[in-house]
């Protein structure tokens, strides 16, 4: 089956500092990639999706500034928290879409952020 | 817009014994993809079943099947014999067009022994 790495999987960093989270596809070629947000006891609600070559698509509400979104190539997208703030802590993770058009169902591991 | 409703915040079932999670969704899309999704307390989105709105036949794996009633617009899990590793959070989820997926508020399952 289609395999999603997530790195890393914890992460503490200070206020005001930025942090960058990687979601890569190991075995196929995912043209487009989503990225959630989970709050502790709440769904995963999706920031973002992520096509390769493009610029991202952000949901409403969700600031373009402070979650920077790359997907420089087929098989990576990087969401940056810039400026970390206390509030950002929650659990982050991505999904990807092969190139076939299969749904984005395939989930990297999660990143839990700690803002201190 | 879609939406996903699970109404059940929270279920119990006795090991071995059979348990059923409901989703009900909305949308106006006719082609379509349900899911569900287990998440334990690792987090790791866990994929259980899934299944096509096209088909009217219910997916099924090993202990796990759904009832799936397009027209009724509900996508309900059965779990048969039960186990405790079966406890966890389980996510419905729609997933349309766009890719991406949309999930209901979840239903966490207690396994008794």
């Amino acid at each position: 089956g289609a395999v999603v790495s997530q790195h890393p999987s914890r992460v503490i960093c200070k206020s005001g500092t930025s942090v960058k989270i990687e979601c890569r596809s190991l075995d196929f070629q995912a043209t487009t990639m989503f990225w959630y947000r989970q709050f502790p006891k709440q769904s995963l609600m999706l920031m973002a999706t992520s096509n390769e070559g493009s610029k991202a698509t952000y949901e409403q509400g969700v600031e373009k500034d402070k979650f920077l979104i790359n997907h420089a190539s087929l098989t990576l997208s990087t969401l940056t928290v810039t400026s970390a703030h206390p509030e950002d802590s929650s659990f982050y993770i991505c999904s990807a879409r092969d190139q076939r058009g299969g749904l984005g169902g395939f989930f990297g591991q999660g990143t839990r952020l700690t803002v201190v | 817009a879609q939406t996903v409703t699970q109404s059940q915040p929270e279920m119990s079932v006795q090991e071995a014994e059979t348990v059923t999670l409901s989703c009900t969704y909305d949308t106006s899309e006719s082609d379509y993809y349900l899911f569900w999704y287990k998440q334990p307390p690792s987090r790791q989105m866990i994929l259980v079943i899934r299944q096509e709105a096209y088909k009217q036949q219910n997916a099924t794996e090993n202990r796990f099947s759904v009832n799936f009633q397009k027209a009724a617009k509900s996508f309900s899990l059965k779990i048969s014999d039960s186990q405790l590793g079966d406890a966890a959070m389980y996510f419905c989820a729609y997933g349309g067009s766009q890719g991406n997926l949309i999930f209901g508020k979840g239903t966490k399952l207690s396994v008794k022994p």
